[in-house]
C-alpha cells in the first residue's frame, strides 16, 4: 500500500479534460518535496510526463500539466486522445519510506 | 540519448539470489551525471522503488528491501547491476533499470527507464 493515494480509474470522452489526484501527507508533499507523473502503456517502458511539480520533458505536448497544493497533487489532461488511454503514477520522496509511487490510476477514453 | 538494457535469468529459485544488469549507452557512468536505480512492477500491481546509488557511493534503498538488496555500479564495463537475496515468490515481478539527474538530491524523478525484464521466482 502506497503512501501516495490515486484514484484506480478515470475516463473521459475524446477532446475532454480529465484530472488526476494524487493524494499524500506531510512526510511528502506537505514535506515539500516534489512531485512527478509517469505514463505507462502495459508492455512498455513507463514515460515521464511531468516533472517538478509542473515541468515538462521536451517532446511532451502541452495537454499534460501538473500542479501541486499542500499535501496534494494532481495531473491534468485536457483535449484527451485515444493515445492517452494508459495507467498514470505520480511519484514523490517521503521522509519515512523514501523514494515512492503513487496507487496508479488507469485512464480510459470512453 | 541514453539508452538502458536489463539483462538476467528470467527464473529464480526461491530462497536463492536474484542478479539483474543493466548496460548503459550513451553516457558514461563515471561522468556523475545521473543516479542509477532500479524499480518493479509486479503483475496487476503499481511501481515500487528498490533503490538507487549515486557514482559517488552513496545509495538510498527502500526501507522494506534494504536489508536484501544491493545495487553496484561497474564504470569500467558501463554499467550496473541489481542483487536481492533470499528471493520468495513475492519477489515476481518485471524489473526496470532506470536513471535520473544526480543533482535532484531527495525527491529524485526517472528520466530515462530501460524496457524491463521479468523475473520469475519459483521451483
Amino acid at each position: 500500500q502506497s503512501v501516495l493515494t490515486q484514484p484506480p480509474s478515470v475516463s473521459g470522452a475524446p477532446g475532454q479534460r480529465v484530472t488526476i489526484s494524487c493524494t499524500g501527507s506531510n512526510s511528502n508533499f506537505g514535506a515539500g518535496y516534489d512531485v512527478h507523473w509517469y505514463q505507462h502503456l502495459p508492455g512498455t517502458a513507463p514515460k515521464l510526463l511531468i516533472y517538478g511539480n509542473r515541468n515538462r520533458p521536451s517532446g511532451v505536448p502541452d495537454r499534460f500539466s501538473g500542479s501541486k497544493s499542500g499535501t496534494s497533487a494532481s495531473l491534468a489532461i485536457t483535449g484527451l486522445q485515444a493515445e492517452d488511454e494508459a495507467d498514470y503514477y505520480c511519484q514523490s520522496y517521503d521522509s519515512n519510506l523514501r523514494d515512492v509511487f503513487g496507487t496508479g490510476t488507469k485512464v480510459s477514453v470512453l | 540519448q541514453v539508452q538502458l538494457q536489463e539483462s538476467g535469468p528470467g527464473l529464480v529459485k526461491p530462497s536463492q539470489t536474484l542478479s539483474l544488469t543493466c548496460s548503459v549507452s550513451g553516457v558514461s557512468i563515471s561522468s556523475g551525471s545521473y543516479y542509477w536505480g532500479w524499480i518493479r512492477q509486479p503483475a496487476g500491481k503499481g511501481l515500487e522503488w528498490v533503490g538507487r546509488v549515486y557514482t559517488s557511493g552513496s545509495y538510498s534503498y527502500n526501507p522494506s528491501l534494504e536489508s536484501r538488496v544491493t545495487i553496484s555500479v561497474d564504470t569500467s564495463e558501463n554499467r550496473f547491476s541489481l542483487t536481492l537475496t533470499s528471493v520468495t515468490a513475492a519477489d515476481t515481478a518485471v524489473y526496470y533499470c532506470a536513471i535520473g539527474p544526480s543533482y535532484c538530491g531527495g525527491d529524485c524523478y526517472v528520466e530515462s527507464w530501460g524496457q524491463g525484464t521479468l523475473v520469475i521466482v519459483s521451483s
